[in-house]
């Protein structure tokens, strides 16, 4: 499994975009890159997912370089209540999702 | 709201004693899988159950087992319960057999054991 390296936290503002950066240097052919958000107490939620290039839902959008070794999480004009844990994960169906420490994300009026 | 129910909320008990945790997948999921989290290790993967079998299994305890009812369904088992084992447990559901990364997950169950 691909090791990831993510900031352990981060502080926006509302209204801002934010850029979370994932590295994953030993990312595999048959790897997909993905994103969870996590509240507190609650279970994590999917956001995105992505492969290579750029993914974007109503959510966020994933931007991925050519050489797939790093991901970055773009959440457009954040508000308060985009505050969460965002991980990243990396691996292919049929390995067994492992979640690092995540990204602490604080939004700040 | 992930379609994932788990029940109950909130559960305290004592050491040594034996829990039995319910989730009920999305409808439509045939996969079912149950995490822990607690402060100092994070979220792990315990196991995984598609459509009745165990397909897929993690960091999971001797003490602890889960099975998946015809119904789908999904109960984890942990028993001689250590003070340890207090963390938030969560269920998820995904469609297809093989482990997937779109999991969609509950609200999670709270266990204290005192």
């Amino acid at each position: 499994l691909a090791k990831t390296t993510q900031p352990i936290s981060m502080d926006s503002y509302e209204g801002q975009e934010v850029n979370i950066t994932c590295s994953h240097n030993n990312i595999a052919t048959n790897d997909y890159i993905t994103w969870y958000q996590q509240f507190p107490s609650q279970g994590p939620r999917f956001i995105i997912q992505g492969y290579k290039t750029k993914v974007t839902n109503e959510v966020a959008s994933l931007f991925i370089p050519a050489d797939r070794k790093s991901s970055t999480l773009s959440l457009p004009r954040v508000s308060l209540s985009d505050t969460a844990v965002y991980y990243c994960l990396v691996g292919e169906y049929g390995n067994k999702l492992v979640f690092g420490a995540g990204t602490i994300l604080r939004v700040k009026s | 709201d992930s379609g994932v129910t788990q029940t109950p909320k909130h559960l305290i008990t004592a050491t040594g004693q034996r829990v039995t945790l319910r989730c009920s997948p999305r409808s439509g999921d045939l996969s079912v899988y149950w995490y822990q989290q607690s402060l100092d290790q994070g979220l792990q993967f315990l196991i995984q159950y598609y459509n009745g079998e165990e397909r897929a299994k993690g960091n999971i305890l001797e003490r602890f087992s889960a099975q998946q009812f015809p119904d789908l369904h999904s109960e984890l088992n942990l028993s001689s319960l250590e003070l340890g084992d207090s963390a938030l447990y969560f269920c998820a559901s995904s469609v297809g057999g093989q482990v997937s990364y779109e999991q969609y997950f509950g609200p999670g169950t709270r266990l204290t054991v005192t």
